[in-house]
């Protein structure tokens, strides 16, 4: 069974440029979570979808944060524009259903680096 | 509000001793716990957690941990470690917020094992 996909694996780009993360999850999940991991800290919940619908974005800062899970499937999540502080690991993760005694499984992440 | 702290974020044993890692927690509801670990350049695994039931955990690796309420712990211990147990380590509690639950984790833990 494939795990979470995720594209890119690193990019870099100047602040105030926009960019793009992609996140395939595993078959059949219907709950998707993007998580923002600072240098030697834990991951934090951005975003949480039950397919289509995001039950929980209270942590996405959404002025310049935006995501999407279309079909129920594959989720986009977007910074535009990207600031210093967003240099971080974005990491995806996907569960058979949205209550945390579910296991969540992650992909490898896509790190970013904002000069 | 619910919250974990992840006692030294790193620790250093020597190959096939104990490995010790401590967590405790803070909840006001009853805690589920949780134990991720991450390699180098990889998402998140999970090797163990408590919801209900029995207090000591069994996970994978060789890895278990014991729910504590009198002491609020939730430590991860593993009888004889293998260079193959080099990462960082995670503790997460669930999270009651707005009506949706999530994970909260830790700072996290890296163990580094020495031949």
């Amino acid at each position: 069974e494939a795990g979470v996909v995720q594209s890119p694996r690193y990019k870099i780009i100047e602040k105030k440029q926009p960019v793009a993360f992609w996140c395939n999850p595993i078959s059949g999940h219907n709950t998707l979570y993007w998580y923002r991991q600072n240098l030697g800290q834990g991951p934090e919940l951005l975003i949480r979808y039950e397919n289509e619908e995001a039950v929980d974005d209270s942590q996405l800062p959404k002025d310049r944060f935006s995501a999407e899970r279309l079909k129920g499937v594959d989720s986009t999540l977007k910074i535009q524009p990207a600031e210093l502080g967003d240099s971080a690991v974005y990491l995806c993760a996907s569960s058979l259903e949205g209550a945390v005694s579910y296991e969540q499984y992650f992909g490898p992440g896509t790190r970013l680096t904002v000069t | 509000a619910q919250s974990v702290t992840q006692l030294g974020s790193h620790v250093s044993v020597s190959e096939g001793a104990l490995v010790l890692l401590r967590c405790n927690y803070s909840s006001s509801v009853p805690p589920y716990l949780f134990w991720y670990v991450q390699y180098p350049n990889q998402g998140l695994q999970l090797l163990l957690k408590y919801t209900t039931g029995a207090t000591l955990v069994k996970g994978i690796n060789g890895f278990e941990a014991e729910f504590k309420k009198s002491e609020t712990s939730f430590h991860l211990t593993k009888p004889s470690a293998h260079m193959s147990d080099a990462a960082e380590y995670f503790c997460a509690v669930r999270a009651l917020r707005g009506g949706s639950e999530k994970l909260v984790f830790g700072k996290g833990t890296k163990l580094t094992v020495n031949p």
